[in-house]
């Protein structure tokens, strides 16, 4: 399976805080985007870094890329109740694959 | 702007029957997913259509036919449902180096 990995599993933080979550994938990429799933919904694209780009930032999103680590981050800053969700990284060789997902948990 | 409807919301089928999970996209976009969803395994693509007229195997595609009918719609075929097909199911839309647009699912039972 190419499936990637993310840790941790899930992710409990208290409202205003910063949230970090991690990828690992497995083969070489176009690019690598995050996604936002809120329970019992589809998923909703968040942020696109290409494999050429190091860092990229989007609103209170900061999303970084070590292609040498085969490895990604997505930083939530000051996170919010709202930002409570599955965030799922999926990197885009000839398909696209899906990592497992971070539960997020954002207390107010 | 209705994005990606897929049809039904739920569905529970005894193990044999068969059914077809819809999908329609109103982005005029070229290219087609489905995927399913089990817990703690991400999504997993089934089947795609780059184009209006061809499809592809993904990663899971035992006991699972599509049709592309036309540009707005994939259609998702169980012919005998099994419980190890118990999932949620995603179809999902894009164009060309441009994200995932994705419905809300159907979350389906097989007993």
């Amino acid at each position: 399976s190419q499936q990637g990995e993310e840790d941790p599993q899930a992710l409990s933080i208290q409202e205003g805080e910063n949230a970090t979550m991690n990828c690992s994938y497995k083969t070489s990429i176009n690019n690598l985007q995050w996604y936002r799933q809120n329970s019992g919904r589809g998923l909703v694209h968040l942020i696109l870094i290409r494999s050429n780009e190091r860092e990229k930032h989007s609103g209170r999103l900061r999303v970084t890329l070590d292609t040498s680590k085969k490895s990604s981050s997505l930083l939530i800053t000051a996170s919010r109740a709202a930002d409570t969700a599955s965030y799922f990284c999926v990197y885009a060789g000839n398909q696209f694959y899906f990592g497992t997902g971070t539960s997020l948990t954002v207390i107010p | 702007n209705a994005g990606v409807t897929q049809t039904p919301k739920f569905q529970v089928l005894k193990t044999g029957q068969s059914m077809t999970l819809q999908c329609a996209q109103d982005m005029n976009h070229n290219s087609m997913y489905w995927y399913r969803q089990d817990p703690g395994m991400g999504l997993r693509l089934i089947y795609y259509s780059a184009s209006e007229g061809t499809t592809d195997k993904g990663e899971v595609p035992n006991g699972y036919n599509v049709s592309r009918l036309n540009k707005r719609e994939f259609s998702l075929r169980l012919e005998s449902a099994a419980p190890s097909q118990t999932s949620v199911y995603f179809c999902a839309s894009r164009e060309v180096r441009s994200p995932l647009h994705f419905g809300n699912g159907t979350r389906l039972t097989v007993t």
